[in-house]
């Protein structure tokens, strides 16, 4: 079945590092990708999201870009802040249904 | 527009007990769906409820089980609880996703605790 494999944390950096959090993803058809983000204590907030190949997903300063030739859906930020600190899954949703499919989760703690 | 409410927030049972969580979606979305999330497993998708309908189900035992009523909100019940079912349950609602997959937005959880 479809699924998603997300880089393990946890991961720790300073503030203003380069951030990625690797996501490939295996999937018969053609699936819609989203990074969640969950803040401690709370439910997951949509980061972005991109529905076809080639799409790039942006918000907040990260990005993400749906690459099917490698099945990967890799998240991105040039600078990361003390606020960006919480747990972010990336996860798919088959468009055949509303079954959406999470990664482990990546914890991110950024110091100051 | 409020976002997906669901009620209790917290939650302490035991062994044996049942429990009803409850979730009311974003007003206009059709779609519920509910997760476990566990340190361990991660989020595990449970059931996904369109029109008072169960229409997606995960692999969870029967002891779990939900139901929609006609103004789209939800709820769960978990019989006869272990202390494996102590977790974060999430609710997340959408539109009718009609041909594509839409985005979940999800409620706070409720956070389960069997002693």
């Amino acid at each position: 079945g479809d699924s998603v494999t997300q880089m393990e944390g946890p991961v720790t950096l300073s503030e203003e590092a380069f951030l990625t959090i690797n996501c490939t993803y295996t999937a018969t058809g053609y699936p819609s990708l989203f990074w969640y983000v969950q803040y401690p204590g709370e439910g997951l907030q949509l980061l972005l999201k991109a529905t076809k190949a080639d799409d790039k997903g942006s918000n907040k300063g990260f990005e993400a870009t749906y690459r099917k030739e490698t099945t990967s859906f890799h998240l991105e930020k040039g600078s990361v802040q003390v606020s960006d600190s919480a747990v972010y899954f990336c996860a798919l949703s088959d468009p055949n249904n509303n079954d959406m499919r999470f990664g482990a989760g990546t914890r991110l703690t950024v110091k100051p | 527009k409020a976002g997906v409410t669901q009620t209790p927030r917290y939650l302490i049972k035991t062994r044996g007990q049942q429990v009803t969580l409850s979730c009311s979606p974003i007003s206009g979305h059709r779609s519920v769906s509910w997760y476990q999330q566990t340190p361990g497993q991660g989020l595990q998708f449970l059931f996904e409820y369109f029109s008072e309908t169960q229409r997606n189900k995960g692999n969870f035992p029967g002891r779990f089980s939900g139901r929609q009523f006609s103004n789209s909100r939800s709820e769960m019940n978990v019989s006869t609880l272990e202390l494996g079912d102590s977790a974060l349950y999430l609710c997340a609602s959408s539109p009718d996703p009609v041909g594509g997959a839409e985005t979940q937005y999800f409620g706070p959880g409720t956070r389960l605790l069997v002693l």
